[in-house]
């Protein structure tokens, strides 16, 4: 199975600053990671696809880059509706596999 | 636009049985793969089973294969979740979700229900 590592596990931030959470597979999985914004009580909703392609209806604030191993999602000047649990997903094989989690608090 | 309702969670012993249903609306369900994904209370998210649109060639996780069936009824665009031998592990919220295409290569999600818990205990 493909591991996916995410740091950090918690992030604390103040609303404008820049946040940036990276995710490490065990593995190349090229372009096939996905990211995904969770809060509490509430069902995963998607952000970015093929690694840097935003969902429709996500801010242009929010982006992701990165291919094979390394991959990150930044977040420009969060809001305070971005403060949130994130999480990342491989999709180039199965079984997927997510990263544990990283908690964006506010400062 | 694109609904997911699941329902069918609730209490079950170890050992015991339970059927997971997702209702889906507002797109033609029997075009699109469809993925159940799971969260154990204050955990990360796994995924568990998922099905082509036609029913035929579905995938498992390790940890439930032999125990849970994924299955889906294209004439009441409905998505099922068979568990069986249920563990104290299983407890989660079960999420279903829509992938993008419609076969078994399609393991990108774009839509996800809110979810229904299971609880196994004794």
């Amino acid at each position: 199975d493909i591991q996916m590592t995410q740091s950090p596990s918690t992030l604390s931030a103040s609303v404008g600053d820049r946040v940036t959470i990276t995710c490490r597979a065990s593995q190349s999985i090229s372009k096939w990671l996905a990211w995904y914004q969770q809060k509490p009580g509430e069902a995963p909703k998607p952000l970015v696809y093929e690694a840097s392609k935003l969902e429709r209806g996500v801010p242009s604030r929010f982006s992701g880059s990165g291919s094979g191993t390394e991959f990150t999602l930044t977040i420009s000047s969060p809001q305070p509706d971005d403060f949130a649990t994130y999480y990342c997903l491989q999709y180039l094989t199965y079984p997927l596999t997510f990263g544990g989690g990283t908690r964006v608090e506010i400062k | 636009q694109v609904h997911l309702l699941e329902t069918g969670g609730g209490v079950v012993q170890p050992g015991g049985s339970l059927r997971l249903s997702c209702a889906a609306s507002g797109f033609t369900f029997s075009n699109y793969a469809m993925h159940w994904v799971r969260q154990a209370p204050g955990k990360g998210l796994q995924w568990v089973a998922m099905i082509p649109n036609d029913g035929k060639n579905t995938v498992y996780s390790d940890s439930v294969k032999g125990r849970f069936t994924i299955s889906r009824d294209n004439s009441k665009n409905t998505l099922y979740l068979q568990m069986n031998s249920l563990r104290t592990e299983d407890t989660a919220v079960y999420y279903c979700a829509k992938s993008d295409c419609n076969s078994v290569d399609c393991k990108r999600t774009d839509y996800w229900g809110q979810g229904t818990l299971v609880t196994v205990s004794s």
